[in-house]
């Protein structure tokens, strides 16, 4: 009964490659959320969406690409992988106007070899 | 450009001591502030927050001040456990159209000696 689970926990892929990673949320959060989290320990908003509509993007490479099928829900699709995509990404969920915290997943390793 | 700093990376504090983790932001426009702790392997849990209208919150052992006039806030755990050793995040946001979009630092690593 995770609050935000992301699948898959590791990821390793080569160079080009496309891939998918899966974030739900069963908190009734309308809010959801990608961080990218990377070698130097930054953790940078990438994506936010609102009741499956989008409302943060940042200067994020159009190879990136979140896709929210119904507020529960939010995936992010990374076509063309390059080595400098390799970084922990986090899922996170939160309540619309609420200040308090965003709940966090655990985290997706991708590796990009 | 960096707009939330947590200039230490590591803190060692003996247990039953106090744990001061510090953050400094640079953006007069962040409202809210957050602090979050972060176990290997696990996803960031949130901890504490304050609001720009509050110079302290306290709960428990955990206790946040925040002075504006110098963009610095921190972070004082009180008495330190073993428990929580762990990467704490600073985040900050401004608050636009109800919408938060929160800035984290880099963190700062605490252990806690036994």
């Amino acid at each position: 009964d995770t609050a935000v689970s992301q699948t898959p926990k590791y990821l390793v892929t080569q160079m080009g490659n496309d891939k998918s990673i899966k974030c739900e949320q069963n908190l009734g959060h309308d809010t959801m959320y990608w961080y990218k989290q990377d070698s130097k320990k930054f953790l940078k908003i990438m994506f936010s969406y609102n009741n499956k509509e989008l409302i943060i993007n940042e200067t994020v490479p159009n190879r990136f690409s979140p896709k929210s099928p119904d507020k529960a829900h939010l995936n992010l699709h990374i076509n063309s992988l390059e080595l400098g995509d390799s970084a922990v990404y986090f899922c996170a969920s939160s309540r619309t106007g609420s200040s308090s915290s965003y709940t966090f997943g655990s985290g997706t390793r991708l590796t990009v070899v | 450009d960096q707009q939330v700093k947590q200039n230490s990376p590591s803190l060692s504090v003996q247990e039953g001591r106090i744990s001061i983790l510090n953050c400094d932001y640079t953006n007069s426009m962040f409202d809210y502030f957050l602090w979050y702790k972060k176990y290997p392997a696990e996803g960031p849990t949130f901890l504490i927050s304050i609001s720009s209208i509050k110079d302290k919150n306290e709960d428990g052992r955990f206790t946040v001040f925040l002075n504006k006039s110098a963009k610095h806030l921190s972070l004082h755990i009180v008495p330190s456990q073993p428990g929580d050793s762990a990467v704490y995040f600073c985040a900050a946001s401004p608050i636009t159209s109800g919408t938060y979009k929160y800035i984290f630092g880099t963190g700062t690593r605490l252990k806690v000696l036994a």
